[in-house]
């Protein structure tokens, strides 16, 4: 089943700008997180938020958390042409015992 | 770093073989867990195994199963492949350090 899903489908921009990707989900979550994937590879983990917090760093990218309107934003700051990729939010939930649920991801394109 | 390997990055099979796709992680992870992921449907949770000799079943099973005979080893078999069943396959292992999921490069499997 679908939890997360992640707009836009898409999204192109020019080196150094910032990259903002949204994920929205349908239950109650214990847990979110965002996962990069290079074309053709397996995916990579990027970043965990919890349901109790609503906002977390690290280095480039920003994660923000809203339970309430149940959806999270990614955002990649100065970014690079090495960040071209497609994103996946996944989550988890009570009793899901780390079964992840992924959206159907964004494909960031950024142009040299 | 956690090592999830899978045996294949491609792989070409006739409809009605039997075929086997294996993965391996180095790290004593107790649960393993395998996707297959398609254009526009995103990545879908096919089995999954908490430890040697358990499974269980993900969202989309049917014509496919699995062994874990040791607790590195988590394979998927497709007992009669089709053309529908041509899809990346990825692996993932829970990283419990991390509360994430390591992935393998991914097997892209394409059934003729």
């Amino acid at each position: 089943s679908q939890q997360g899903e992640e707009d836009p489908q898409a999204l192109s921009i020019q080196e150094g700008e910032n990259a903002t990707m949204n994920c929205s989900y349908k239950t109650s979550i214990n847990n979110l997180q965002w996962y990069r994937q290079n074309s053709g590879r397996g995916l990579v983990h990027l970043i965990l938020i919890r349901s109790n917090e609503r906002e977390k760093h690290s280095g480039r990218l920003r994660v923000t958390l809203d339970t309430s309107k149940k959806s999270s934003s990614l955002l990649i700051t100065a970014s690079r042409a090495a960040d071209t990729a497609s994103y996946f939010c996944a989550t988890d939930s009570r009793g899901s015992n780390y079964k992840l649920t992924f959206g159907k991801g964004t494909l960031l394109t950024v142009n040299p | 770093d956690v090592k999830v390997t899978q045996s294949s990055r491609y792989l070409v099979k006739r409809t009605g073989e039997k075929v086997f796709l294996e993965c391996v992680q180095d790290m004593d992870h107790e649960n393993m867990f395998w996707y297959r992921q398609d254009p526009g449907l995103g990545l879908r949770l096919i089995y999954f195994s908490y430890d040697v000799k358990m499974k269980e079943k993900g969202d989309i099973p049917e014509g496919y199963s699995v062994s874990r005979e040791k607790k590195e080893r988590f394979s998927l078999i497709l007992e009669s492949a089709s053309t529908n069943q041509t899809s990346m396959y990825l692996c993932a292992s829970w990283d419990t350090e991390n509360y994430g999921y390591t992935f393998g490069s991914g097997t892209r499997l394409t059934v003729v």
